[in-house]
């Protein structure tokens, strides 16, 4: 299986800042990497896809980038509705495996 | 709009077997350009996972090896849903279980998980 490491597991940011969150793979996976939003109580969302593709009705302060084994995901001008936890997800080989998330926490 | 949904009991008992369907709307299992997920999420594994279904012409099933041996996912056409059967189950399954599709546009490209069901959570108690 593929292993996923996000980093950080948690940030604290303020309302405005823009915010970065890494995600490597065991191995190149080419561009075959979505990015996922989640809130509590709440089925994660789908934000990014192959790496950076835009989902249809994400805002465009979310934004990814990346190739082979080393992903980013950015959000710019952190809104209060951005306070989550983020997840990537590879999609090249068979089980398709998530990192274990980045806490997007109010300070 | 595709909608997801799943049902099933709330609490299984250890070894025992746990049962849940997805109903679709807005879509069709039987689509030739959707695949359909089962994902669940603990704390101790985090999201995982647990197989698919999916239609080209004949259902193709594919079961991430840790559950492979007890895992059953079935199409069912005639009511437009999905269901997963995971045998002999123990605490470690307790989780939150998501039916999630894959649903690609015409021009191609890679795995997403773009709908989710709200969730069910299932606890394995005696």
């Amino acid at each position: 299986d593929i292993q996923m490491t996000q980093s950080p597991s948690t940030l604290s940011p303020s309302v405005g800042d823009t915010v970065t969150i890494t995600c490597r793979t065991s191995q190149s996976i080419s561009n075959f990497l979505n990015w996922y939003q989640q809130k509590p109580g709440k089925a994660p969302n789908l934000l990014i896809y192959d790496a950076s593709s835009l989902q249809s009705g994400v805002p465009s302060r979310f934004s990814g980038s990346g190739s082979g084994t080393d992903f980013t995901l950015t959000i710019s001008s952190l809104q209060p509705e951005d306070f989550a936890t983020y997840y990537c997800q590879e999609s090249h080989t068979l089980p398709w495996t998530f990192g274990q998330g980045t806490k997007v926490e109010i300070k | 709009q595709i909608q997801l949904q799943e049902s099933g009991p709330g609490l299984v008992k250890p070894s025992q077997t746990l049962s849940l369907t997805c109903a679709i709307s807005g879509d069709s299992v039987s689509s030739s350009s959707a695949a359909w997920n089962w994902i669940r999420q603990s704390p101790s594994r985090g999201l995982e996972w647990l197989g698919r279904t999916y239609y080209r012409s004949k259902w193709y099933y594919d079961y991430a090896v840790s559950v492979k041996s007890r895992l059953t996912i079935n199409p069912e056409t005639s009511r437009n849903h999905f269901s997963l059967q995971l045998n002999s189950v123990s605490p470690d399954d307790t989780a939150v279980y998501y039916c999630a599709s894959d649903r690609r546009p015409s021009s191609g490209g890679s795995l997403r998980f773009d709908s989710w069901g709200q969730g069910a959570l299932v606890t394995v108690s005696s």
